[in-house]
């Protein structure tokens, strides 16, 4: 199995900071990573997919980038209805797998 | 506009069968353009994805489960559903069905149905 790495666990930062979570692949997974959101007591949300492209609806203050074994979920300004966490999951070999999560407090 | 729901006990006893089964509308679960997939997540951690069925019935597993899963496919009621069986507690999770656009991530999801093992 492909295993996915995020880092931080759990951040903290203020409204308008630049945030930042990262997400490695034990083998290369090439762009097939996807990023969700979720909120407390929600279903997660779709942001990301093929490492880069944002879902429609999704305010563009989310980016993503990389490929092959690291990638980069980045929130240029943090608001307050992005406290959440954040998951990477990798698409390109069965069985899919997920990252252990990022939460992102303010 | 796509939309899913599961349904389902939310109790199961051990060694019983879990079946769930997500409704789906605003879309066929016929379309070959999609997938239909379950993930489940127990409380506090992480996401785990349990397998998908594409239109042709052809399915994938997550070997950790495979032995104990199976998903099927109605299309005349456009649902598709979820058995586990010899359920134990450590399969005590929210459980989701979400649509997967072949070659694509989960863009569409249920809201949760929360399964709880216990005698």
């Amino acid at each position: 199995d492909i295993q996915m790495t995020q880092s931080p666990s759990t951040l903290s930062a203020s409204v308008g900071d630049r945030v930042t979570i990262t997400c490695r692949a034990s083998q290369i997974v090439s762009s097939w990573l996807a990023w969700y959101q979720q909120r407390p007591g929600k279903a997660p949300q779709l942001l990301i997919s093929k490492a880069s492209t944002l879902e429609r609806g999704v305010p563009s203050r989310f980016s993503g980038s990389g490929s092959g074994t690291e990638f980069t979920l980045t929130i240029s300004s943090l608001q307050p209805d992005d406290v959440a966490t954040y998951y990477c999951q990798q698409y390109l070999s069965y069985p899919w797998t997920f990252g252990q999560g990022a939460k992102v407090e303010i | 506009q796509v939309q899913l729901q599961e349904s389902g006990p939310g109790l199961v006893k051990p060694s019983q069968t879990l079946s769930l089964t997500c409704n789906v509308s605003g879309v066929s679960v016929s379309n070959a353009m999609h997938s239909w997939g379950w993930i489940r997540q127990p409380a506090g951690k992480g996401l785990e994805w349990i397998g998908r069925i594409f239109t042709s019935g052809a399915t994938n597993y997550n070997p950790s489960l495979k032995s104990r899963v199976s998903i099927s496919l109605d299309a005349p009621k456009n649902q598709f559903s979820l058995h586990l069986n010899s359920m134990t507690a450590t399969d005590t999770a929210v459980y989701y069905c979400a649509r997967v656009p072949v070659g694509a991530a989960f863009d569409s999801w249920g809201q949760g149905t929360l399964v709880t093992v216990s005698s």
